[in-house]
């Protein structure tokens, strides 16, 4: 079965340091990758994506993801936390073609991610 | 302001009416998505439409139907055979360019709405 796994329901750092929210997946083909962001009681936001290429991808307010295809994994990074960080972290992973062609994204459970001052 | 829409923000339902979930979009895209978000369980995918007049159930369709009769609009209409439609109500939407012709996979980002929380007295 195809899945996508955030394997900590909770992230806890302090403001300044680095942080990293983990995703591996379990898909055919070459996978499409997405990171989105969650306030409380309000839509997912968009972060950033991996489709092909670098496997560094930069993406808004200064977060980061690494593509790692032999470990299968797609964690979030970011070099220096903020307060206003603190939020519900989403991955979600859509099948290459070349795997089983679908327009349906996968989404992990989330995880909590809370920036301490 | 472009961008999507839903509404109402809130939603209370007696047991074994039906009720509409609103969403519209002034993006032009061509695909929209309805997903169900329950606590610890992420989103999971109900209907999707990749073109107007055509949609496809997603995992969870049961209880659940939708149309999409124009290209900014996809409502969901929650019905008295969802047995427990208490949940946060997503709708997405996206431009639908395919890598590999028709059947293949989009790579274009979602975007979503704000949500609809619906609640059963």
């Amino acid at each position: 079965a195809q899945s996508v796994a955030q394997p900590e329901d909770q992230v806890n750092v302090a403001e300044g340091n680095p942080l990293t929210v983990k995703c591996t997946y379990s898909v055919s083909g070459n996978p499409y990758l997405f990171w989105y962001v969650q306030y409380p009681n309000r839509g997912l936001q968009f972060l950033l994506k991996y489709i092909t290429g670098d496997n560094l991808v930069k993406g808004s307010y200064g977060f980061e993801a690494e593509f790692n295809k032999s470990q299968t994994s797609f964690h979030l990074k970011k070099p220096s936390a903020l307060v206003s960080d603190s939020a519900l972290y989403f991955c979600a992973v859509r099948p290459g073609w070349d795997g089983g062609a679908t327009n349906k994204l996968i989404f992990g459970t989330g995880t909590l991610l809370a920036v301490q001052p | 302001d472009g961008g999507i829409t839903q509404s109402p923000k809130y939603l209370f339902r007696k047991e074994g009416q039906n009720v509409t979930l609103s969403c519209e979009q002034n993006l032009n895209h061509d695909a929209m998505y309805w997903y169900r978000q329950d606590p610890g369980q992420g989103l999971r995918l109900i209907y999707y439409s990749q073109i107007v007049n055509d949609f496809q159930k997603g995992d969870i369709a049961e209880g659940y139907s939708v149309s999409r009769e124009k290209k900014e609009s996809f409502p969901l209409t929650v019905t008295s055979a969802q047995k427990n439609p208490t949940a946060f109500y997503l709708c997405a939407s996206s431009i639908d360019k395919r890598t590999g012709g028709l059947a293949g996979a989009s790579t274009d980002t979602q975007y979503f709405g704000p949500g609809t929380r619906l609640t059963v007295l």
